[in-house]
């Protein structure tokens, strides 16, 4: 079963533009991570934010988690051209043993216009 | 970029047939993790391997073997292809399995199978 539902599953915006992604997850988890894709490459990783924290910043990314809702939001400021990719969140298992194995989401396919 | 190659980046071959893929390493990563990716599923994972000779099944392993004789190197095979295993494949590692370290992945291999 698919642990990461993303939404939405495409979101096209003009340059300058914020763009938010969201993630729903089913299982309780230590850690959330979000991972980029550019057409035709292997994913890199973003940022991680771990289950007691909230909300977490790096450059022109803005993560939040509530585990309460067990959803997850990105958000990208002032976007770029180059931002076009797809963005796929990913969770650990909070239970047993994990080996660092993820679970990933199905993506949202951003596009931003110039 | 963390050093992983994925041979052979494209493969076309047909059903019923052996197929391996490889995956190497220079980082010296104990963890190593197979992916397939299809549309409308995100990344599932197939295999995954926390040191030499030690390997464990993923969500979708029916179908696929993998080996581990060193550690810079983890092999996933195709006994018989199946049309169904038409996807692209994903290589990732981590240095230590820890639910908190961001894994690195390959550019993939593209598998179709006739």
């Amino acid at each position: 079963s698919q642990q990461g539902e993303e939404d939405p599953q495409a979101l096209s915006i003009q340059e300058g533009e914020n763009a938010t992604m969201n993630c729903s997850y089913k299982t309780s988890i230590n850690n959330l991570q979000w991972y980029r894709q550019n057409s035709g490459r292997g994913l890199v990783h973003l940022i991680l934010i771990r289950s007691n924290e909230r909300e977490k910043h790096s450059g022109r990314l803005r993560v939040t988690l509530d585990t309460s809702k067990k959803s997850s939001s990105l958000l990208i400021t002032a976007s770029r051209a180059a931002d076009t990719a797809s963005y796929f969140c990913a969770t650990d298992n909070a239970g047993g043993t994990s080996y660092g194995k993820l679970t990933f989401g199905q993506g949202t396919i951003l596009t931003v216009h110039p | 970029d963390a050093g992983i190659t994925q041979s052979p980046r494209h493969k076309v071959t047909e059903t019923g047939t052996p197929v391996t893929l490889r995956c190497h390493q220079t980082e010296n990563h104990r963890y190593m993790y197979w992916y397939r990716q299809d549309p409308g599923h995100g990344l599932r994972l197939i295999h995954y391997s926390y040191g030499v000779k030690d390997t464990d099944k993923g969500e979708v392993s029916d179908g696929y073997s993998v080996s581990r004789s060193k550690t810079e190197d983890f092999l996933l095979t195709l006994e018989s292809a199946t049309s169904s295993q038409t996807s692209v494949y994903f290589c990732a590692i981590s240095p230590t399995g820890v639910v908190d370290q961001p894994q690195h992945f390959g550019d993939g291999t593209r598998l179709s199978i006739l």
